[in-house]
């Protein structure tokens, strides 16, 4: 059982290019998200999944798109890297909806953008 | 405009101790608080929370106290370890918003000396 698993663990990109964070779960959980942590500050909503084929925005979405073709996977794309996105991210699931008790957060993907 | 603070970036106690950490939030709305504790290279982990209809919750050496007057909370930990040396973030919501509606501080480096 791997839990919350997110690849790559660390990303240099140049301004402009594009790419995809994966988030993987074996866990059969229903509920998906993206986060990222900035310094100084504290983690920020990006997108997040109800279930496969059902996907919404968070509090900072721009820049950022997802899908959840499968109840595993929820990717996450930057569509043209921005220094501004340079950030550690993190994929996280639950089980249901919830209020935040039952989130399973992933070990990150650290972003740097030149 | 932040509405969840932690306005101590960091903190330091000697193991044995009580470590006190702190949270001020301005949403008056927000009914349930909680607790994640993160260590380096790792995702947070759900620690403990609290809604509001209580003043207080235990989970074995770590309490956490609301006082909604003030719109403060605090997490005690007692006694403090050195394996409790983390980032402690406080996230706060409305009951019925969903873990999509968490707010984060910007989160408390705890370091505990042996």
């Amino acid at each position: 059982n791997a839990g919350v698993t997110q690849t790559p663990k660390f990303q240099v990109l140049k301004t402009g290019q594009s790419m995809t964070l994966q988030c993987a779960q074996d866990m059969n959980h229903e509920y998906m998200s993206w986060y990222r942590q900035d310094p100084g500050m504290g983690l920020r909503l990006i997108h997040y999944s109800v279930g496969a084929g059902i996907t919404d925005q968070g509090e900072v979405p721009n820049g950022y798109n997802v899908s959840r073709s499968t109840t595993e996977d929820f990717p996450l794309r930057l569509l043209s890297a921005a220094p501004s996105q340079t950030s550690v991210y993190f994929c996280a699931s639950s089980p249901y909806r919830g209020n935040g008790e039952t989130q399973y957060f992933g070990p990150g993907t650290r972003l740097l953008v030149l | 405009d932040q509405q969840v603070k932690q306005n101590s970036p960091s903190l330091s106690v000697q193991e044995g101790r009580i470590s006190i950490l702190n949270c001020d939030y301005t949403n008056s709305m927000f009914d349930y608080f909680l607790w994640y504790k993160k260590y380096p290279a790792e995702g947070p982990t759900f620690l403990i929370s609290i809604s509001s209809i209580k003043d207080k919750n235990e989970d074995g050496r770590f309490t956490v106290f609301l006082n909604k007057s003030a719109k403060h909370l605090s997490l005690h930990i007692v006694p403090s370890q050195p394996g409790d040396s983390a980032v402690y973030f406080c996230a706060a919501s409305e009951t019925q918003g969903g873990s999509e509606k968490l707010v984060f501080g910007k989160g408390t480096k705890l370091t505990v000396n042996p």
